[in-house]
Parts: C-alpha cells; structure tokens; sequence
C-alpha cells in the first residue's frame, strides 16, 4: 500500500485562526478523502477530492470552512478555518487503493484554545 | 444517506476465544464493506474486506461474513490474542470506483482481551 504521510501531527491553535493540513503520497492516486475524528468517537468523512475539480463535501461540511486543494495525484490540503474549540479533532487523509480499499495518513491532532 | 449501527460497543473475551462483531447498514445501493483496527494514538488500519458479490472472506484468524439481503455483516476473530485488543470499526460505501466511495464508519467496538 502506498506510504501515507501528513503535516502538522499535531497543533494547538488560537480560535478565530485558521490551520492548513497537508497530505501527502508516495505514488500517485486518484481519490483522496479527507475524515474527522472527534476524541474517542468514530470517524466522519468531510469530502472526497478528485484531482482536477472540486471537491465534494458531506452534509454538515461546507467549503468555506474546510477548503480543500487537490493541485496533483499525489498531494492534498484541508484548510479548517476560524476555528473554535468545536473544531478539536483528529483529521485524517485517506486515499483508495488499486480497487476500493482506503488507506489512512497518520492524522493530524488539532486542539482549539 | 447511509447510516451503519455497530455492536456492540465493548466485548471482552478470554484470550484464545472467539470475537463477533456485527454491524448494519441503511442503504441497498453499498457494495463494499471493510473493517478497520485501530489501536490507541495510531490511525485505523484496513485488516480485511468484504465486496457485495461474496457472502464471505477469511484471512487466517479473520473472517468477515455478508448478508447484503439482511444488510448486515460481522467480523469473526477467532483464537484471540492480547494483541487483538483495539477498537475495531466497520464502514460501508458504493463501491463504485468513482467519487461516491467515501466511507460511512459504525460507531466502533472496544475489544478487550482477558489474558
């Protein structure tokens, strides 16, 4: 399976200020989902994001306040804006495999202050 | 939209016994079901799949079965191990290949193995 990784593993941010998270992999793919993992609970996907058009956001999750870059097959952003304390997660990149499996990033533990 | 139910919650069992965790889903249209093991502070790790067209799929001491009329699947972990110990999540999606393959996850199983 491709090797996963992401930036920052790990933030403490100020609310009203807004935190970029990259993903990236070591081969390419063509999906890549962004999930949040609130502490102790299950995961939530928040969009999907296909190289070469926009993003496609879950109910619940809107753009202005994750925005979400996908510039190439082996790299993506997502981009939490004015944030708040509700906002304290574990977010986590995954990307699909050879057929349907999905493969997760380390995540990132984000804490709002 | 899809929705999956998960149980249950915690299941403790004595090292060397067997584990059963069952989940349900909402929505006839979803192909694709893979469990995930997710041990504390590590990001969850695919450990077996199952697609619509199979009723079952084993891997050594891991099997996953699929009643897609019933809509519902379980994992089978059998001769448990201390190791074995982690919340364990099942998902489903479409399965289509295509950007409606997002994951809807249960809400989890804590497994704890009783040495």
């Amino acid at each position: 399976s491709a090797v996963i990784s992401q930036k920052p593993s790990r933030d403490i941010c100020q609310r009203g200020t807004s935190l970029t998270i990259q993903c990236q992999v070591d081969s390419q793919v063509t999906m890549m989902f962004w999930y949040r993992q609130q502490p102790g609970q299950s995961l939530t996907l928040i969009a999907t994001a296909n190289q070469g058009s926009e993003a496609t956001y879950e109910s619940g999750f809107v753009i202005d306040k994750f925005p979400i870059s996908r510039p190439n097959l082996t790299f993506s952003t997502l981009t939490v804006s004015n944030m708040s304390p509700e906002d304290s997660s574990i977010y986590l990149c995954s990307v699909r495999g050879r057929i349907y499996e999905q493969y997760f990033g380390p995540g990132t533990r984000l804490t709002v202050t | 939209g899809e929705n999956v139910e998960q149980h249950p919650s915690t299941l403790s069992v004595q090292e060397g016994d067997s584990a059963v965790i069952k989940c349900t889903y909402s929505d006839s249209a979803s192909n694709y079901f893979p469990w995930y093991k997710q041990e504390l502070g590590k990001r969850p790790q695919l450990i077996i799949d199952i697609r619509s067209n199979v009723g079952e799929k084993k891997d050594q001491r891991i099997a996953v079965t699929l009643n897609k009329t019933a809509k519902h699947f379980s994992l089978h972990i059998t001769e448990t191990q201390p190791e074995d110990s982690a919340v364990y999540f099942c998902a489903a999606s479409m399965g289509t290949g295509g950007g409606a393959d997002g994951l809807t996850f249960g809400k989890g199983t804590h497994l704890i193995i009783q040495p």
